[in-house]
């Protein structure tokens, strides 16, 4: 069981590039969302889906796109990357979220990723 | 919207000594309340989590978290702090239905355990 696999580990990229962060997992959850983790910052969620289908923006979806095709796929696609996504990316997911009743929400090993 | 902070940056602890972490937090309704904890280069890890039943909850690695509604606290304990305990914290709480119920997180608190 590998739980929530996400790649790459590490990435650089100059400004203006594109570039797709992917998320896994084998758990059969509906609950997928990533999240980006700046210094003194927490965690601020970016975009997140119930369900294959169906995707919403979080707090800090500006530069970022999203789809869930499959259950377990959710890709994170930085459209023009700029300095200020310089961060490090989680994907989460859970068992469905609606009324879950604080279903454990399990992440990803992360992403690195610096915009030069 | 439900939020929770956490006071401390940093909590220095000598190895043997109890530690806390603290967490307050402010929401509408019931609190879910959780425990992560990451290494350094390392994913978060699902430590406890308070859904409702008894306000002392136990989780993983030896920690575990009071929940205490009339001040509105969640903090971390450990009876005896190891170095290998040395991370940073974060407290999180269930947010509403427009985020899916995503976790809200506090800013992290980074916990430095010494021989």
């Amino acid at each position: 069981n590998a739980g929530v696999t996400q790649t790459p580990k590490f990435q650089v990229l100059k400004t203006g590039q594109s570039m797709t962060l992917q998320c896994a997992q084998d758990m059969n959850h509906e609950y997928m969302s990533w999240y980006r983790q700046d210094p003194g910052m927490g965690l601020r969620l970016i975009h997140y889906s119930v369900g294959a289908g169906i995707t919403d923006q979080g707090e800090v979806p500006n530069g970022y796109n999203v789809s869930r095709s499959t259950t377990e796929d959710f890709p994170l696609r930085l459209l023009s990357a700029a300095p200020s996504q310089t961060s490090v990316y989680f994907c989460a997911s859970s068992y469905s979220s609606a009324g879950g009743g604080g279903n454990t929400i399990y992440f990803g090993e992360g992403s690195w990723l610096t915009v030069v | 919207a439900q939020s929770v902070a956490q006071p401390e940056d940093q909590v220095n602890v000598a190895e043997g000594n109890p530690l806390t972490v603290k967490c307050t937090y402010s929401v509408s309704g019931n609190p879910y309340l959780f425990w992560y904890v990451q290494y350094p280069n390392r994913g978060l890890q699902f430590l406890l989590k308070y859904i409702t039943g008894d306000n002392l909850v136990k989780g993983s690695y030896g920690f575990e978290a009071e929940f205490n509604k009339s001040q509105t606290s969640f903090h971390l304990k450990k009876p005896s702090a190891l170095v290998s305990d040395s991370a940073l914290y974060f407290c999180a709480v269930r947010g509403n239905s427009n985020s899916g119920y995503a976790l809200n997180f506090g800013k992290g608190t980074s916990l430095l355990v010494t021989p």
